[in-house]
């Protein structure tokens, strides 16, 4: 019950396309949803997060959609770019444990 | 304002060593977290504490493993008589609420 579940585990997108990485999780008491983005040799970086009052988030070219009746929800890149290349991470907490519950992660590459 | 820092970045440990990792959170933040990262996968909740404090230690394994967060100084994860499996990136968190930061990890080699 405390498993996120992260797809596909990789992706390639051309420049300019739409990366679309999926989450979905099973506790209904998790209340927090970030994305992380981790280059090779660093740490993951906060990308966006959501909660679950809305079903929508958008920064910039990165757009969280979230289905609190399916419990999924999703990160959008929109004309994606090279320097996006990365390991995404989806992560679930509450505000009774704190502790973050990470994907699998998915590693995208986008090609010129 | 100085991100969330941790050194060394890269240890060297034979079998049987003491491992000591160490963490200074964010300004402001008195909550850190530290998780581990094995080669090809996910991070994995350790243990959570706040200024001499142990919050959650859930993710720890039972044995060899300790991390405190005293008054003054940094946080330190202690990994005693290291094994090849303990070969591994450990990141340290710091937060003042529910986001989250990480610092550029430690990266432990287990010879």
């Amino acid at each position: 019950q405390q498993q996120v579940k992260q797809s596909p585990q990789s992706l390639i997108v051309q420049k300019g396309g739409i990366s679309i990485i999926n989450c979905a999780y099973e506790n209904t008491a998790f209340d927090y949803f970030p994305w992380y983005q981790q280059f090779p040799g660093k740490g993951p970086a906060l990308l966006i997060a959501i909660r679950p009052d809305v079903s929508e988030k958008k920064e910039g070219r990165f757009t969280i959609s979230f289905n609190k009746s399916a419990k999924q929800f999703s990160l959008h890149i929109m004309d994606s770019q090279p320097g996006d290349s990365a390991t995404y991470f989806c992560a679930a907490t509450s505000a009774d444990t704190d502790k973050l519950i990470f994907g699998t992660g998915t590693r995208l590459q986008v090609f010129p | 304002n100085a991100g969330v820092m941790q050194n060394p970045r890269h240890l060297v440990r034979r079998r049987g060593q003491e491992a000591r990792l160490r963490c200074s959170p964010m300004k402001g933040h008195s909550h850190v977290y530290w998780y581990r990262q094995l080669p090809e996968e996910g991070l994995k909740f350790m243990v959570y504490l706040q200024k001499e404090n142990i919050i959650d230690e859930s993710g720890m394994p039972k044995e060899r493993f300790s991390a405190e967060f005293p008054k003054e100084g940094p946080s330190i994860l202690r990994i005693q008589q290291v094994v090849r499996g303990d070969s591994a990136a450990y990141f340290c968190a710091s937060s003042r609420t529910n986001e989250q930061f990480f610092g550029p990890g430690t990266r432990l080699t287990v010879l």
